[in-house]
């Protein structure tokens, strides 16, 4: 049983396009988030999702829109991908949230690739 | 920036032997998370220390944290080839919220 996964895992696409990446997870936690790692393993926080509502969004250009239909499940869309939208994107989770003190468990990653 | 640094970047070496990472932060946190990221694959969570405690073991890792420094210390002791991985640590950086700020990471590879 996977507790976070995403799809798809691998994502290529050109520049302009519209593309989504889909987000489950089944351990019943109230908290999402995504984050970005660029290629040189930085990981940055991108969005987090408290029971369906959005909480923060760490200065993302709102080309990336966060979509959260209910607790499990968090999707992210991005329209007119750009060069630098290159990335891992990641997918996590967290029982609740409050002072860093939930442990988050991450999604595999979906390596997007704009040409 | 809330990011962390993690030192050294790349650390190699032999089974059996320590590993050493070390991770410091700007502002003042609540709690501080470690990591680990084997390549290719999302991050696990591995240990928390809170803010009011100076060390914490579990298994073969045993964490320290010098808030006075604003750093955290990461040892992995008779490393074993599968620890080879990435190692970040990540804080709330005092925001209230669960949001992490992960380190820059560091590179263990152990030999075999």
């Amino acid at each position: 049983d996977t507790a976070v996964s995403q799809t798809p895992k691998y994502l290529v696409t050109q520049m302009g396009n519209d593309k989504s990446i889909k987000c489950e997870q089944n351990l019943g936690h109230d908290t999402m988030y995504w984050y970005k790692q660029d290629s040189k393993k930085f990981l940055k926080i991108m969005f987090s999702y408290n029971n369906k509502e959005l909480i923060i969004n760490e200065t993302v250009p709102n080309r990336f829109s966060p979509k959260s239909p209910d607790k499990a499940h968090l999707n992210l869309h991005i329209n007119s991908l750009e060069l630098g939208d290159s990335a891992v994107y990641f997918c996590a989770s967290s029982q609740d949230m409050g002072l860093g003190l939930y442990e988050q468990y991450f999604g595999p990653g979906t390596r997007l690739t704009v040409t | 920036s809330q990011q962390g640094e993690e030192d050294p970047q790349a650390l190699s070496i032999q089974e059996g032997e320590n590993a050493t990472m070390n991770c410091s932060y700007k502002t003042s946190i609540n709690n501080l998370q470690w990591y680990r990221q084997n390549s290719g694959r999302g991050l696990v969570h591995l240990i928390l220390i809170r803010s009011n405690e100076r060390e914490k073991h579990s298994g073969r890792l045993r964490v320290t944290l010098d808030t006075s420094k604003k750093s955290s210390s990461l040892l992995i002791t008779a490393s074993r080839a599968a620890d080879t991985a990435s190692y970040f640590c990540a804080t709330d950086a005092g925001t209230g919220a669960n949001n992490l700020f992960f380190g820059t990471g560091t590179r263990l590879t152990v030999i075999p």
